[in-house]
């Protein structure tokens, strides 16, 4: 158990809905860290935030947003899905100062 | 920009074999460097990391890697592979502390299948 919590753990719907992953750092991580897997583009990172701000952003689509809340809880809203969206979707936190990043079991989402 | 290859998607070992997964990095700036693993659905388990200490770097599990500078490399072994080692294996590299993101780049991942 990495002690970073995502839910929910499995997620279906239809195209051109909206959709809100939700995930817990570690206590007291202030980075979070969100990256997709998928079969044809791997593991990809999408977005960090950092104690409330953005700090990097990576592959994420216009359809896509993310913010981190004042408990440091973040979520990732994915709007207009498509087909290809279906995807893991993982969130890693991170302490400052340090190296690695500690991943969730992820949530899956389906797309149909 | 960074990027990270790994050589093979499929590697194949008997039980009590040697396993070599490979991996080679892009990097212009020093790099941090980390091997996860991740088991049938589940998320990604830190293995070990390289962030400039020593180059022969032990993890969990019995796993090792070598950071060759010289060779842009970051190769994982394990002298005895086990039935329970048969999982997926990424290769990441991040920019360690020239930024404050500390992002990671992912290999497109190593399946390691263990035969009895």
């Amino acid at each position: 158990d990495s002690g970073v919590t995502q839910t929910p753990k499995h997620l279906i719907t239809a195209t051109g809905q909206r959709v809100t992953l939700r995930c817990s750092p570690r206590s007291g991580d202030l980075s979070v860290y969100w990256y997709q897997q998928s079969l044809d583009q791997g593991l990809q990172f999408l977005i960090q935030y950092y104690n409330g701000e953005e700090r990097a952003k990576g592959n994420i689509l216009e359809r896509f947003s993310a913010q981190q809340f004042p408990d440091l809880h973040s979520e990732l809203n994915l709007s207009s899905l498509e087909l290809g969206d279906s995807a893991l979707y993982f969130c890693a936190s991170k302490r400052t100062g340090g190296s690695e990043q500690f991943f969730g079991p992820g949530t899956r989402l389906t797309v149909l | 920009a960074q990027s990270v290859t790994q050589l093979g998607s499929h590697v194949s070992v008997s039980e009590g074999a040697l396993v070599l997964l490979r991996c080679n990095y892009s990097s212009s700036v020093p790099p941090y460097l980390f091997w996860y693993v991740q088991y049938p659905n589940q998320g990604l388990q830190l293995l070990l990391k390289y962030t400039s200490a020593a180059t022969l770097v032990k993890g969990i599990n019995g796993f090792e890697a070598e950071f060759k500078k010289s060779e842009t490399s970051f190769h994982l072994t394990k002298p005895s592979a086990h039935m329970s080692d048969a999982a997926e294996y990424f290769c990441a590299v991040s920019d360690g502390l020239s930024s404050n993101t500390g992002k990671l780049i992912f290999g497109q991942g190593t399946t390691l299948q263990v035969k009895p």
